[in-house]
């Protein structure tokens, strides 16, 4: 399968402690984006990469939060001195822009549990 | 600005009646609409899109939408329901035309009784 894949699936942490997620996405899409979803709610979108180059970052972005996409292939999604707010899904989704539209493909997630 | 709200945060329907599933959306670009599914520890997978060309839009597992721009509505319908398709379901519109990022409603649940 070339789905998209994210590890680890679920990570249990207790407050203050770093966390690293990562997302390989289909392996010909040109762009990476990360979201956020808490239970009961959708999807937020935090931030986008195109190859490399991130080219947006959401407001729910704070400081602590970093992500990286070297040589435009897997991605890595830092959170630091992690808060109980921050417990949630961590949902990657790939595409490829072709000029039609933007159809993503969303990896199954990483459920972070902040103790 | 872009947004979508789905009316209904529970649905439950019988096995073998139809489902109806209510979003309105707000946009500022000719939309890029969509239907995901979320199934319990699964993925969000599409159902259907909707991107300017016909507006009634046929997905998969005999879903279908209607895109009505004069009542901003993209409601999502199947004839008959069946047990597997209980899951969340999300109306999703593209942040910028086709190009953007997602943004999501808040999700629908739908339970199919038996």
């Amino acid at each position: 399968d070339t789905g998209v894949s994210q590890n680890p699936r679920h990570k249990i942490t207790k407050r203050g402690q770093n966390v690293t997620f990562r997302c390989d996405p289909i392996s010909e899409h040109n762009r990476l984006y990360w979201y956020r979803q808490t239970l009961g709610q959708g999807p937020e979108f935090l931030t986008y990469f195109q190859n490399e180059a991130q080219l947006e970052k959401s407001r729910l972005l704070s400081d602590r939060f970093s992500a990286e996409r070297p040589k435009g292939s897997f991605s890595t999604l830092e959170i630091q001195r992690t808060e109980q707010g921050d417990s949630a899904m961590y949902l990657c989704a790939s595409s490829w822009t072709s000029g039609a539209y933007n159809e993503q493909f969303f990896g199954p997630g990483t459920r972070l549990t902040v103790l | 600005a872009q947004s979508v709200t789905q009316l209904d945060s529970h649905v439950s329907v019988s096995e073998g009646t139809p489902v109806l599933l209510r979003c309105n959306y707000s946009s500022s670009y000719s939309p890029s609409l969509f239907w995901y599914v979320q199934h319990p520890n699964k993925g969000l997978q599409l159902l259907l899109k909707y991107t300017s060309a016909a507006t009634l839009v046929k997905g998969i597992n005999g879903f279908e939408a209607e895109f009505k721009k004069s009542e901003t509505s993209f409601h999502l319908t199947k004839p008959s329901a069946h047990m597997s398709d209980a899951a969340e379901y999300f109306c999703v519109v593209n942040s910028r035309g086709s190009q953007g990022n997602l943004i999501f409603g808040k999700g629908t649940k739908l339970s199919v009784k038996p």
